[in-house]
C-alpha cells in the first residue's frame, strides 16, 4: 500500500526566506508525486507533478520539487517565500496506471513579515 | 485550464434530510472522477471512485448507502448524502481526471461544506 507522510504539522517562515516542506513516501515502484496548495476553505490546487525523467520539477509561483528515490522523498522548495505563499501544502502519490491519490497530512505555512 | 466545480459550496441542513453535491468538469470529459472527504485540519480522504456509466468504488469503511454516487455523464458526477447526522458535516472535495491529458494527474473542485444541524 502506498502512503505519505509529511514530518512537519506547521512552519513558520520570514517573508523572503526560504522554506523546504518535506514529504516522504512508501511505495513499491516508481510513484506519481504531487504537491497541492489549499487556501482556506478552497479546493487544491496542483503545484507541481513528477512522473518521470528530470528529477528535478519546476511547478507553479516559484515551487520546485526534487524526487530522490535513494531517500523516498519530493521535497517542496521555493528560495524566497511571499506573504500569500501562506496556505496548507499537501503531499499526494500515486500509481501508475490508477489515478487514486494518497494524500499526506499536509504542513501548514505561516508567514511572518 | 481544466476547470472543475462544485455545487453548492455551501449547505447547511438539517438532521435526516439528504443533501446532494454536484460535480462538474467545465472544460474537459472526465471518465472518472473522485469523492473526497476533509475534516476540519486533517487531510483529504478518498471516499470513492466514481465512474461514468458504471457503479462507484468505495473505499474500505465508507457506507456506499448513505453516500450515493450517480456518475451520469462525462462532465458530472453527484454525491448524495442521505439521512444527513451532524458527524456527516465536513468539507467535500471532488476531483476530476482529465482523460486527454494522458494521466496529467487530478483536477480539483473549490469543494462543499456540508453541516448538518
Amino acid at each position: 500500500a502506498q502512503s505519505v507522510t509529511q514530518p512537519d504539522i506547521h512552519i513558520t517562515v520570514s517573508e523572503g526566506a526560504s522554506l523546504e516542506l518535506r514529504c516522504n513516501y512508501s511505495y513499491g515502484a516508481t510513484p506519481y508525486l504531487f504537491w497541492y496548495v489549499q487556501s482556506p476553505g478552497q479546493g487544491l490546487q496542483l503545484l507541481l507533478k513528477y512522473f518521470s525523467g528530470d528529477t528535478l520539477v519546476q511547478g507553479i509561483k516559484g515551487f520546485e520539487a526534487e524526487f530522490k528515490r535513494s531517500q523516498s522523498s519530493f521535497n517542496l522548495r521555493k528560495p524566497s517565500v511571499h506573504w500569500s505563499d501562506a496556505a496548507e501544502y499537501f503531499c499526494a502519490v500515486g500509481a501508475r496506471g490508477n489515478e487514486k491519490l494518497t494524500f499526506g497530512t499536509g504542513t501548514r505555512l505561516t508567514i511572518i513579515p | 485550464g481544466a476547470v472543475v466545480s462544485q455545487h453548492p459550496s455551501r449547505v447547511i441542513c438539517k438532521s435526516g434530510t439528504s443533501v446532494k453535491i454536484e460535480c462538474r468538469s467545465l472544460d474537459f470529459q472526465a471518465t472518472t472522477m473522485f469523492w473526497y472527504r476533509q475534516f476540519p485540519k486533517q487531510s483529504l480522504m478518498l471516499m470513492a471512485t466514481s465512474n461514468e456509466g458504471s457503479k462507484a468504488t468505495y473505499e474500505q469503511g465508507v457506507e456506499k448507502d448513505k453516500f450515493l454516487i450517480n456518475h451520469a455523464s462525462l462532465t458530472l458526477s453527484t454525491l448524495t448524502v442521505t439521512s444527513a447526522h451532524p458527524e456527516d458535516s465536513s468539507f467535500y472535495i471532488c476531483s476530476a481526471r482529465d482523460v486527454a491529458s494522458g494521466g496529467s494527474g487530478q483536477f480539483f473542485g473549490p469543494g462543499t461544506r456540508l453541516t448538518v444541524l
